[in-house]
């Protein structure tokens, strides 16, 4: 079976500040995908990033950016110059090989960004 | 497209009263899900479909049942309505493989009284 940890349940920080996001998994599996999704006060699921097992290349999009690291089981998001917009909850997810139909999710981190 | 849509957005019910959750996706995706996202626990599976004809149960399967006729649609009923199904319920879809994103619903709200 899958886990995935998020120990931050809320977070709050001062616009502009950095912030990173913790996700701790577990799986019997060497071959599985991670993801993250964001939920904005609005409610709806946001797909922000996937990656596989076997790719710990790090990644950088605008002013979001994700480590993935096998030795530690952890794939952290960390958002850069933090904005008002990026105030949602955060979700670290997992998938097994054989099919993106079961995503194992973790409870979520609530990020508040304070003007 | 419209990607994948839920219906109702609200909904409440007395408990034991009976409803179906509709979602229904216009991408073409093979498999299907119902989550429900209960505060503090994130999100859980209750079924899943992989095809047509084709469903399975997840983490909290008990209270809901589900058929899939059409690639189409998935729904979700509840049976008997208890107050511990008062949650937000998410359906999804996505391609084959596991390296694929779920895309998700709106979501759906619904309250038992």
């Amino acid at each position: 079976a899958q886990k995935v940890t998020q120990a931050q349940t809320e977070i709050s920080v001062v616009e502009k500040e950095d912030v990173t996001l913790d996700c701790v998994y577990e799986t019997r599996d060497t071959t599985y995908y991670l993801f993250w999704y964001k939920q904005p006060p609005s409610g709806e699921l946001v797909f922000l990033i996937r990656r596989n097992s076997f790719d710990e290349q790090n990644e950088i999009s605008g002013r979001y950016s994700w480590n993935f690291q096998k030795s530690t089981s952890s794939f952290n998001f960390t958002i850069t110059a933090s904005q008002v917009v990026d105030s949602a909850v955060y979700f670290c997810a997992t998938s097994i090989r054989a099919g993106s139909y079961q995503l194992t999710f973790g409870k979520g981190t609530k990020l508040s960004v304070i003007p | 497209n419209a990607g994948v849509t839920q219906t109702p957005k609200f909904q409440v019910l007395k408990t034991g009263q009976s409803m179906t959750l509709q979602c229904a996706q216009d991408m073409n995706h093979e498999y299907m899900s119902w989550y429900r996202q209960d505060p503090g626990m994130g999100l859980r599976l209750i079924h899943y479909s992989v095809g047509a004809g084709i469903t399975d149960q997840g983490e909290v399967p008990n209270g809901y049942n589900v058929s899939r006729s059409t690639t189409e649609d998935f729904p979700l009923r509840l049976l008997s309505a208890a107050p511990s199904q008062t949650s937000v319920y998410f359906c999804a879809s996505s391609r084959g493989q596991g390296d694929q994103p779920q895309h998700f619903g709106d979501g759906t709200r619904l309250s038992i009284l």
